[in-house]
């Protein structure tokens, strides 16, 4: 059975950084590309960033560009996210997914349970 | 950017009901239109891939059609475990994007 498990969420200053981990099991993590989605309060989803398998490609929507890092460590089965000069913007719950097919692109077919960012003074 | 927009934005429907929503893109996406249902305080599931694949697990109630723009997500006798929203998403080109969602209510 396919787990994803976020953490790392938490409450952070605007400016501030924080690094989001996934710690995948139940496939083989380094053949799937894996994404992270977000989701503010009461509103719908946001795509923020995909990384291929490899970890050799990185993709990223233009609201997180420059300020968010997608990567993955194989050795741990984890996906990561950090995130430099948090915007209050930026609050919400951000989930992990998995792909669904061997496309970089593709269905998210498996997703973790969330970790909340409330970005606030 | 693919903008996707869906139809209607909520519906209150009563169990056993046939649902239909639609979800528009802005430019033609071939058959890369998934559907996910996502219950209150829980995460997003995957119901159908490529627009008409059903995922596994998934009660047949739920199917889906359409390519190119236009799509279509239908509940077929609607139970009330079905209340939740319902999210399109394009994976034809980036920015990966979703629709807005559809609210459903269980009269």
């Amino acid at each position: 059975e396919v787990q994803l498990l976020e953490s790392g969420g938490g409450l952070v200053q605007p400016g501030g950084s924080l690094r989001l981990s996934c710690a995948a099991s139940g496939f083989t993590f380094s053949t799937y590309a894996m994404n992270w989605v977000r989701q503010a309060p009461g509103k719908g989803l946001e795509w923020v960033s995909t990384i291929s398998a490899s970890g050799s490609s990185t993709f990223y929507a233009d609201s997180v560009k420059g300020r968010f890092i997608i990567s993955r460590d194989t050795s741990m089965n984890t996906l990561y996210l950090q995130m430099h000069s948090l915007r209050a913007e930026d609050t919400a719950t951000y989930y992990c997914a998995k792909a669904g097919t061997l496309n970089w692109f593709s269905c998210f077919d498996s997703w973790g349970q969330g970790t909340l960012v409330t970005v606030s003074s | 950017e693919i903008v996707l927009t869906q139809s209607p934005d909520f519906q209150s429907v009563t169990p056993k009901e046939k649902v239909t929503i639609t979800c528009r893109a802005s430019q033609s996406i071939g058959s890369s239109l998934h559907w996910y249902q996502q219950k209150p305080h829980q995460s997003p599931r995957l119901l159908i891939k490529y627009a008409s694949q059903s995922f596994s697990g998934v009660p047949s109630r739920f199917s889906g059609s359409g390519s190119g723009t236009d799509f279509t997500l239908t509940i077929n006798s609607l139970e009330a475990e079905d209340a939740a929203t319902y999210y399109c998403h394009q994976s034809s080109s980036l920015p990966i994007t979703f629709g807005q969602g559809t609210r459903l209510e269980i009269k």
